[in-house]
């Protein structure tokens, strides 16, 4: 069974740097195609994919985020870690973490979110 | 960047057909994903590759891609079917992932 759990702080200030962590169990990201994408959801808005780490460590970012958004693994801990710099206002958002078994492949399997709220 | 374009709503009365549709460039040449969410849940698979169903999940749910659209079909709609409705895909030019704007299907 798949399942995943993001984790972080809540309140963030404007201009500081937020750090999520998506702990995940039933499958491994060291099993060739599998990775582990982050989409966020400003309240009432729709959803917006960010950026995404694979098995072997390629990753890929949303242009639009693409300049403050690093995406790591640690797969000896099955985390996924976002940190994103200089927060925004716009950036409060619930934070997704999702499971894919391949690189064109559906995010089949998502974590339950986490809500951000940048407010100074 | 890829756009994929939707609906913002869609209404339909129980037992009627409902038909979302998705539109981008060429989408008949990406494989289509489907996801629904409800209010205060995060979205579930409910369609992937254009058409097959992932377990669990109605066969009242169905999906076609051609050309220029992607279209979620929902048959014999129930009040419980009641949610946002996202198209997603893969874009193989960028190698990037897009998710459209949604569409809030609404049974009357």
């Amino acid at each position: 069974q798949i399942t995943l759990r993001e984790s972080g702080p809540v309140p963030v200030k404007p201009t500081e740097t937020l750090t999520l962590t998506c702990t995940f169990s039933g499958f491994s990201l060291t099993s060739s195609g599998v990775g582990v994408g982050w989409i966020r959801q400003p309240p009432g808005r729709a959803l917006e994919w960010l950026g995404i780490i694979y098995w072997n460590d390629d990753k890929d970012y949303s242009p639009s985020v693409k300049s403050r958004l690093t995406i790591t693994k640690d797969t000896s801990k099955n985390q996924v870690v976002l940190t994103m710099t200089n927060l925004d206002p716009v950036d409060t958002a619930t934070y997704y973490c999702a499971h894919r078994y391949s690189t064109w492949g559906p995010f089949d399997y998502w974590g339950q979110g986490h809500l951000v709220t940048v407010s100074s | 960047s890829y756009v994929l374009t939707q609906p913002p709503s869609v209404s339909v009365a129980p037992g009627q057909t409902a038909s979302i549709t998705c539109g981008g460039n060429n989408i008949g040449g990406q494989s289509v994903h489907w996801y629904q969410q409800k209010p205060g849940q995060a979205p579930v698979l409910v369609v992937y590759d254009d058409s097959d169903r992932p377990s669990g999940i109605p066969e009242r749910f169905s999906g076609s891609n051609s050309e220029n659209t992607a279209t979620l079909t929902i048959s014999r709609v129930e009040a419980g079917d009641e949610a946002d409705y996202y198209c997603q895909v893969w874009e193989t030019g960028s190698g990037l992932d897009v998710f459209g704007g949604g569409t809030r299907l609404t049974v009357l």
